[in-house]
């Protein structure tokens, strides 16, 4: 069975440019999660979605981040414009079912440096 | 709102020491999970705990569910170079939806063959 894929892997960017991230989740999950890691830290929550519908985006920075999983497979996360403090890894992870706690797969993540 | 504190944050051990490492949250937890990251990598997870007192092993790796269910507990034996990363303990985020996490921040463990 494949794993989570995302791409890119490792990505440099200046302030205030755009940058945007993929994933695609084991097939047949129903839910999908971005994390940020920054550097130190463990991974974070930005947003979760079960099939194409947003479940909790609390707390994604919605003046600079965006998300969709438009049909409700694979997943693009944006941030427009970034800023030198949202460097960090940015993982995303997949689960079968809604609920639980547990068995979520996570991809390699991608190292985003902002400069 | 809730905290997950690891310790220690880093570890120098010799290869065949046992580990043991700690995780306590601020608040009751009724699942506690185990996730080791490697360098590049996302977390996989190791061992998930569903109940106060609860001791599971996965291979040399063990961890414990504790009573009080504000801390877990996981301990490495006989460690290999290949232990190597970063473990992090995990807990249900009750302040958002069914299924988020809130993690720690990490115990990293080095170990020289």
């Amino acid at each position: 069975e494949a794993g989570v894929a995302q791409s890119p892997r490792y990505k440099i960017i200046e302030k205030r440019q755009s940058v945007a991230f993929w994933c695609n989740p084991i097939s047949g999950h129903a839910t999908l999660y971005w994390y940020q890691q920054i550097l130190g830290q463990g991974p974070k929550l930005l947003i979760q979605f079960q099939n194409n519908g947003v479940v909790d985006d609390s707390q994604l920075p919605k003046d600079r981040f965006s998300a969709e999983r438009l049909k409700g497979v694979d997943s693009t996360l944006k941030i427009q414009p970034a800023k030198l403090e949202d460097s960090a890894v940015y993982l995303c992870a997949s689960r079968l079912l809604a609920g639980g706690a547990d068995t979520q797969y996570f991809g390699p993540g991608t190292r985003l440096t902002v400069l | 709102g809730q905290q997950l504190n690891q310790s220690p944050q880093s570890m120098f051990i010799q290869e065949g020491e046992d580990v043991s490492m700690n995780c306590t949250s601020s608040s009751i937890f009724n699942t506690w999970l185990w996730y080791k990251q490697e360098p590049g990598e996302g977390p996989v997870l190791l061992i998930a705990l569903y109940k106060a007192g609860e001791l599971t092993s996965n291979g040399r790796l063990t961890a414990q569910f504790g009573i009080t269910r504000k801390d877990s507990f996981l301990n490495i034996s006989a460690s290999i170079p290949s232990d190597v990363g970063i473990y992090f303990c995990a807990g249900p985020n009750y302040g958002g939806s069914q299924g988020n996490l809130i993690f720690g921040k990490g115990t990293k463990l080095s170990v020289k063959p």
